[in-house]
This record gives C-alpha cells, sequence and structure tokens, in this order.
C-alpha cells in the first residue's frame, strides 16, 4: 500500500487566494483526521472524518476553513480567504475500523504570503 | 495550562545511552495515550498505544508506562540511536472522539 497521500507537498500562496489541499486515505480505512502543526502552536487536530461523516470540526479554527469528504478514497481541506498566518504544516492521516492507530501522510507545506 | 505538559521540551544525550520522556494529563474521561515520533519534515509515526487497563507497553527499544490514577505517562528509550533523533508526541484520546496534544519533546543523539 501507499500510504496516506497528500497534494500537493507544497504550496506557496499570496495572501486572499483560495487554497485547497487533498489527501487519499489508506484503502479500507474508514476515519480520516487533518491536522495543523506549526512551531508555535505544535500539532493540532481540524476535523475528523468517520464513514465519510464530520464527527468532531471543533478544532477548525474559522469560517474560512473548510473540509469534504465525498467518498472513502478522497478528502479536501480548503482555506478561503488564505492568510498569512494560515502558513504551516498540514498533515491527513487515517485509520481502520475500530482501530485506535492512525497513519500520517507527508504533510502538505502551505505558505501564505 | 495545557492539559497534556510533555518534559523535558528538549534534551541531548549521547548515543547508546538511555533516556526517558514524560508527558502528563489532566484531561478525562480517559480513552487511550499515544506516544508519536515525529522526524524532521515527515510526519508523526506511532510508537505506543496504550489503553486505561495496559501499565507498559514495548516496541523495541521503545517502552511506554501508564499509571492512569496519577495520569502520568513515560516513554523510555534504550540504547539510543543517532535515528532517535526527533520529536516525540504525547497525545490523550478522551472520550473516544477527542484529542489533546503535548507540545512534544525534540531529542538530539549525539555521537
Amino acid at each position: 500500500d501507499a500510504g496516506v497521500i497528500q497534494s500537493p507537498r507544497h504550496e506557496v500562496t499570496e495572501m486572499g487566494q483560495e487554497v485547497t489541499l487533498r489527501c487519499k486515505p489508506i484503502s479500507g480505512h474508514n476515519s480520516l483526521f487533518w491536522y495543523r502543526q506549526t512551531m508555535m502552536r505544535g500539532l493540532e487536530l481540524l476535523i475528523y472524518f468517520n464513514n465519510n461523516v464530520p464527527i468532531d470540526d471543533s478544532g477548525m479554527p474559522e469560517d474560512r476553513f473548510s473540509a469534504k469528504m465525498p467518498n472513502a478514497s478522497f478528502s479536501t481541506l480548503k482555506i478561503q480567504p488564505s492568510e498569512p498566518r494560515d502558513s504551516a504544516v498540514y498533515f491527513c492521516a487515517s485509520s481502520g475500523q475500530g482501530a485506535y492507530e492512525q497513519y500520517f501522510g507527508p504533510g502538505t507545506r502551505l505558505t501564505v504570503t | 495550562k495545557n492539559q497534556v505538559e510533555q518534559s523535558p521540551q528538549s534534551l541531548i544525550i549521547l548515543e547508546g545511552k538511555n533516556c526517558t520522556l514524560q508527558c502528563n494529563y489532566t484531561v478525562s474521561p480517559f480513552s487511550n495515550l499515544r506516544w508519536y515520533k515525529q522526524d524532521t519534515g515527515r510526519g508523526p509515526v506511532s510508537l505506543t498505544i496504550m489503553t486505561f487497563s495496559e501499565n507498559t507497553k514495548s516496541n523495541g527499544r521503545y517502552t511506554a508506562t501508564l499509571d492512569a490514577d496519577t495520569k502520568q505517562s513515560s516513554l523510555h528509550i534504550t540504547a539510543s540511536q543517532l535515528s532517535d533523533s526527533a520529536s516525540y508526541i504525547c497525545v490523550v484520546e478522551v472520550n473516544f472522539n477527542k484529542f489533546y496534544f503535548g507540545s512534544g519533546t525534540k531529542l538530539n543523539v549525539k555521537p
């Protein structure tokens, strides 16, 4: 298995632009997690899905952030409009049915100028 | 106050030595506690996951302990190697649906 796949790996955009991050979880996994990591705040859980349904989005910082999971093999995290303080590494992780262990993707490094 | 506190913030040890990282938490109701290793520029990798009834769990040279009464966990690394240089993050899951993160311990193993 290729593991969790994220794209793009790096994104540089200007303030005010829309940014879309993509994630393909491990095949057969039914839970998907979006995280953000910065030096200042460490690792933060933004939202997670179970069987494509959002379970907890309390970590989503504000309305500019939205996440979707239209099917079991694909999820997006969108920021519109982006701001410099959104600069961070965004990780996607997935886990299997009834399993605790989460497998992380390589992350997307977002820079908003 | 952070609800999951890790100590020390950073640590330098010589290759071959042992070390212990600490994680204290205040959140409840406890579901499980996880230790992750994160190499620079990569995503975290799970080392151990401990439930309420587990006191000790090993993964190779990594041994985690959990005292659910005092809400303390430790991660012991035996015979450290250069490849152990990384950040180690403690995560506590509450109510099987909420996660609380420590700020991590940055370990540097020197030759």
